[in-house]
């Protein structure tokens, strides 16, 4: 398979900072995307990784290492709404047309 | 800018049966993905189109295709429908190198 792995679940405090973890595959590696999906809903996208270090976007960072395999979303000031599912997505081919998906780490956050 | 829409979003139907979704792009997006949601595989790639043509096809068999017309709307249809089918069945389309853009998504539910 394409092994992509991120923890099942997580939980955190609101106003608090948390970094959900994703490793893959590093084989034809072609860019690295986190999505936010709320329950029902569609996934929204959150951010695109193609480089190594680190792209941050108001409370939220990501951050890619290729030659690891290893990528990171960063959340931080946490608030109730943030409790969703977030996506690892790789893409390895030359169209951003197929996308691998990791299962998703459901994120709870606590008042 | 209207988004990604997906008709219907709601459908029932029983085994043996075939059903077809429809996607239609965000106004300017030639390209075009299908991806299939469950709660035990989570997000599986099924097709990508592009200007009318299959880029990509995932793993999916036989009873599961595609096309997309002219103005960049895009059809899937599965056919003699299995129990297993039941899924959310996701459109996406793009046309920058680092969004890509989900619809709300069509529940079909094979009893």
């Amino acid at each position: 398979g394409q092994n992509i792995d991120q923890p099942t679940e997580m939980t955190a405090t609101e106003g608090a900072i948390v970094q959900i973890n994703c490793t893959y595959q590093t084989s034809g590696f072609n860019g690295l995307f986190w999505y936010q999906q709320h329950a029902g809903e569609a996934p929204t996208f959150l951010s695109y990784n193609v480089l190594d270090g680190l792209e941050e976007k108001g409370r939220f960072s990501s951050f890619l290492s290729r030659s690891k395999g290893y990528s990171y979303l960063l959340l931080k000031e946490l608030q109730m709404k943030d409790s969703a599912s977030y996506l690892c997505a790789v893409n390895r081919g030359s169209t951003l047309g197929r996308l691998y998906f990791g299962r998703g780490t459901q994120l709870t956050v606590w008042p | 800018k209207a988004g990604v829409t997906q008709t219907p979003r709601y459908l029932i139907k029983t085994r043996g049966q075939q059903v077809t979704l429809s996607c239609s792009p965000i106004s300017g997006h030639r390209s075009v993905s299908w991806y299939q949601q469950t709660p035990g595989q989570g997000l599986q790639f099924l097709f990508e189109y592009f200007s009318e043509t299959q880029r990509n096809k995932g793993n999916f068999p036989g009873r599961f295709s595609g096309r997309q017309f002219s103005n960049s709307r895009s059809e899937m249809n599965v056919s003699t429908l299995e129990l297993g089918d039941s899924a959310l069945y996701l459109c996406a389309s793009w046309v920058r190198d680092n969004e890509q853009f989900f619809g709300p998504g069509t529940r079909l539910t094979v009893l």
